[in-house]
């Protein structure tokens, strides 16, 4: 099975940060990976998939890079709606896994 | 109109069986993947199992295989899970979502979720 390691788990910053989540994949997974966005009480939403491709309504704030085995999560400009939590998932092989999850506090 | 809305949660004791819905509207569910997806409560997110639109082939995770069954009735546009032995480590919410087409098989669409508590 593919694992896949999130960091920081938690992260504080201040609203016009500039922040990075990494998630590393303990086998190459080529660009099969997407970032998902789930606010308290609510499904996740898709944010980015094929590692970088920006899905339809989400802000260009959010960007996704990497390929094999690490990839990143940026928000350029943290705003207060994006104070929640990130969750990666690996879509190379079965079963899918979703890393750990990353809680963006606010400073 | 809620593209994907589960229904069949509820409290069951441990050893007990559950059936989940999720009905989708606004697409066509029948060419489209599905999946479940659960979280316990104040953790992360957990993939349970998968079926495809046309070939209907499954997978599941090795944590609900042999206990839970995946299926589909595409003229009526729902997903079942039928979920048997339950354990106190299945208490979740569970998540019906459609893999994209165009998304390199992310997750695009997701339903609001259906608590499942398993206790005694």
């Amino acid at each position: 099975d593919i694992q896949l390691t999130q960091s920081p788990s938690f992260l504080s910053a201040s609203v016009g940060d500039r922040v990075t989540i990494t998630c590393r994949a303990s086998q190459g997974i080529s660009r099969y990976l997407a970032w998902y966005q789930q606010k308290p009480e609510k499904a996740p939403n898709l944010l980015i998939y094929a590692a970088s491709t920006l899905q339809r309504g989400v802000p260009s704030r959010f960007s996704g890079s990497g390929s094999g085995t690490e990839f990143t999560l940026t928000i350029s400009s943290l705003q207060p709606e994006d104070f929640t939590t990130y969750y990666c998932q690996q879509l190379n092989s079965y079963p899918l896994t979703f890393g750990g999850g990353t809680k963006v506090e606010i400073k | 109109e809620v593209p994907l809305l589960e229904s069949g949660g509820g409290l069951v004791q441990p050893g007990g069986s559950l059936r989940l819905s999720c009905v989708a509207s606004g697409f066509t569910f029948s060419s489209s993947a599905m999946s479940w997806v659960r979280q316990s409560p104040g953790k992360g997110l957990e993939w349970v199992s998968v079926m495809s639109g046309r070939d209907t082939t499954t997978y599941y995770a090795d944590s609900v295989k042999g206990r839970f069954t995946i299926s589909r009735d595409n003229s009526n546009n729902t997903l079942f899970l039928q979920m048997s032995s339950l354990r106190a480590e299945d208490t979740a919410i569970y998540y019906c979502a459609r893999i994209g087409t165009y998304v390199l098989g992310a997750f695009d669409i997701w339903g609001q979720g259906t608590m499942v508590s398993v206790s005694s």
